[in-house]
């Protein structure tokens, strides 16, 4: 079975600072890879996937992801987060019918 | 845009009791999902539909849970009797059809205590 881990459990950072979120996942074979988020009071969104192809992935809100396929990650970057970018992210693989999730990451970002 | 809907929103029930969760997705998305979210964690999936039939609920307590999705659009999802345990976010999401490739789009979620 798959599974993904993500590293840190709770972000605080200041507006203007950069942000990674670290993503791994256990699956050998070929996946797509999501990362959500889910703003407070609001439902899960997508912010971005790959599938193949660039490794880097460009998603909505300046966010970026880049997938290292020997190292099985799929770290989620942000040069100069926002106050609005609090939210909580997860990080999710399929292999193919299945999305298997991290247990998500709460990023909150200071005025 | 369209959206998955559910409802209720917040259910608090007392443990033994029966509960219900409806879903509606996104009209024209032939997958349904139900998951389950435990507070700190991600969701986890319970139980997968194409159209009206099961396709994946491997994960789903079928000794108290069940699910129905008889005409292949809105779903439900059942919980009897509720325990303790059962207490976190049920959330649906569908996508257009099976396989990793399509976006699942999810639902505001139905917040449970169980009492």
């Amino acid at each position: 079975a798959q599974s993904v881990s993500q590293h840190n459990h709770h972000v605080i950072l200041s507006e203007a600072a950069s942000l990674e979120l670290g993503c791994n996942y256990s699956y050998g074979g070929t996946v797509n890879l999501f990362w959500y988020v889910q703003y407070p009071g609001q439902h899960l969104q997508l912010l971005l996937k790959y599938f193949s192809g660039d490794p880097l992935v460009k998603g909505i809100k300046g966010f970026e992801a880049e997938f290292i396929k020997s190292k099985f990650s799929f770290n989620l970057r942000k040069p100069s987060v926002q106050w609005s970018d609090t939210a909580e992210y997860f990080c999710a693989v399929t292999n193919d019918y299945k999305l298997s999730f991290g247990a998500g990451t709460t990023v909150t970002v200071r005025a | 845009e369209a959206e998955v809907a559910q409802s209720p929103r917040y259910k608090i029930t007392e443990k033994s009791q029966a509960v219900a969760f409806w879903c509606d997705p996104i009209s024209g998305h032939a997958t349904l999902y139900w998951y389950r979210q435990i507070l700190g964690q991600g969701p986890e999936l319970l139980v997968q539909f194409q159209d009206e039939s099961v396709v994946d609920d491997s994960q789903l307590p079928k000794d108290r849970f069940s699910a129905e999705r008889l005409k292949g659009v809105d779903s439900t999802l059942k919980i009897q009797p509720a325990e303790l345990g059962d207490s976190a976010m049920y959330l649906c999401a569908s996508s257009f059809t099976r396989g990793g490739s399509y976006e699942q789009y999810f639902g505001p979620g139905t917040r449970l205590t169980v009492t």
